[in-house]
Formats: structure tokens, C-alpha cells, sequence
């Protein structure tokens, strides 16, 4: 979606690496989300921001952190990558103005081998 | 975690029939139910977002009915296509939580010609 990108749009890494996604917007968004898809559970949030260095945690935080430090970047970091976390992680932004007016990336397609 | 549950989990039927899903969410604390429909490795499509108790909304063959009072809204496709085959979310605005969006688990839809 225009405003909103993921990088990289395909990964493949090794059990207990590192590994950092990251999601750029060009809306001036005060909210970012990060969320992973899953067959069978929908898309669920891992954590989210509200502001420039401001994080907190969602329904599946363990194992992820996420770092903020310009309104543009919301970074994901897999601390340890294991196997679990093989799945296709989304970016979402949002203006926080009133309900609704979200706008989702394209997504980020994560295997860990 | 916002318990949002939606039926079936999924749902085959022919070109031409009409159907509905439903989705179920906490009624306390109300600010806005959101339905979506994605298709695999693309990014959730907003269908509708729908704030007040008693609201419809309708786009195309689609509609959606809110009831905040008992915490269910449904969705409509009138005359299924196969198009319209694709999952549908339904997702819950957390306002405790940075407006996050809590999803159910989707419904997917077959429609076979």
C-alpha cells in the first residue's frame, strides 16, 4: 500500500540467529503495528507503538522486541529466531484520530530453517 | 486479549447462493468493530467499520450489521461469486491498547461456479 513498506519482502534464516524486519511509513502515523498471520489464527498482534519510543506488548510478544526511535520506523526483532516464528509478519499504521483509517503492508514472509 | 470469535470457520457453497457469517466481541467498552477480507500473501482489504449499535453498512453484494448491545455483527454476500472467495476477518479496536486491532480468527470462504 502507498504510504507504507516492509522490508525484506522475503527472508530465510537460520535457528537462533538474529533477525530484524522493519517497517517504513510515509504518513506521519502516530500508531504501528506489528502482527504475524498464521493458518488457522488470524492475524495476531505482536506489539505495537504509539509514539517515538513509546512500545508495548501484544497477544504474542515473547521471544520479539521492537524499537522506535523516529515516527517513520517501527523495527521487529527476533531476539533468537526459532522455528515457530516461521510465519508472514504484517506492518500496520494508523492515525489514532478516531476508528478505523488503517493501512497494512504488504507483509513479510519469515522462514526459519 | 479481546476474545473475538467468528462462524463458521469456514464456509463452501455455490456460485449464486447467499450467506453470512457472524462474529462475536466484547460489548464493554465498545469503540469499533472492523471487517476485512484478504487473500492469502496480500495484505486484509477493509470492507467496512462500523461504530454505533444498529448500524449497516453495505458495499456492493456486501453488508454488515452491528449489535453493541449483545456484541455480534454479521456479514452478508448476497449471490456469491467466485470472487468473493477469500477469508473474512472480523477485528475488534482495542482503545486500551493503541487502538489495536484484536482479529478474530476469519471465516473462509469457497464459492465454486
Amino acid at each position: 500500500d502507498a504510504g507504507i513498506t516492509q522490508s525484506p519482502r522475503h527472508k530465510v534464516t537460520e535457528t537462533g540467529t538474529p533477525v530484524t524486519l522493519r517497517c517504513h511509513q510515509t504518513e506521519n502515523h502516530r500508531y504501528m503495528y506489528w502482527y504475524r498471520q498464521d493458518p488457522g489464527h488470524g492475524l495476531r498482534l505482536i506489539h505495537y507503538s504509539y509514539g517515538v519510543k513509546d512500545t508495548d506488548k501484544g497477544e504474542v510478544s515473547d521471544g520479539y522486541s521492537v524499537s522506535r526511535s523516529k515516527t517513520e520506523d517501527f523495527l521487529l526483532t527476533l531476539e533468537s529466531a526459532t522455528s515457530s516464528q516461521t510465519s508472514v509478519y504484517f506492518c500496520a499504521i494508523s492515525e489514532g484520530t478516531g476508528p478505523g483509517g488503517y493501512t497494512f503492508g504488504s507483509g513479510t514472509r519469515l522462514t526459519v530453517v | 486479549i479481546l476474545n473475538v470469535e467468528q462462524s463458521p470457520q469456514s464456509l463452501h457453497v455455490q456460485e449464486g447462493d447467499s450467506t453470512n457469517f457472524t462474529c462475536s466481541f466484547p460489548s464493554s467498552n465498545f469503540y469499533a468493530l472492523h471487517w476485512y477480507r484478504w487473500e492469502t500473501a496480500k495484505s486484509p482489504e477493509a470492507l467496512f467499520v462500523m461504530t454505533l449499535n444498529g448500524d449497516e453498512k453495505k458495499k456492493g453484494r456486501i453488508s454488515a450489521t452491528l449489535n453493541t448491545k449483545e456484541g455480534y455483527s454479521y456479514l452478508y454476500i448476497k449471490g456469491s461469486q467466485p470472487e468473493d472467495s477469500a477469508t473474512y476477518l472480523c477485528a475488534f479496536e482495542d482503545s486500551n491498547s493503541g487502538y489495536a486491532l484484536n482479529f478474530g480468527k476469519g471465516t473462509s470462504l469457497l464459492v465454486t461456479p
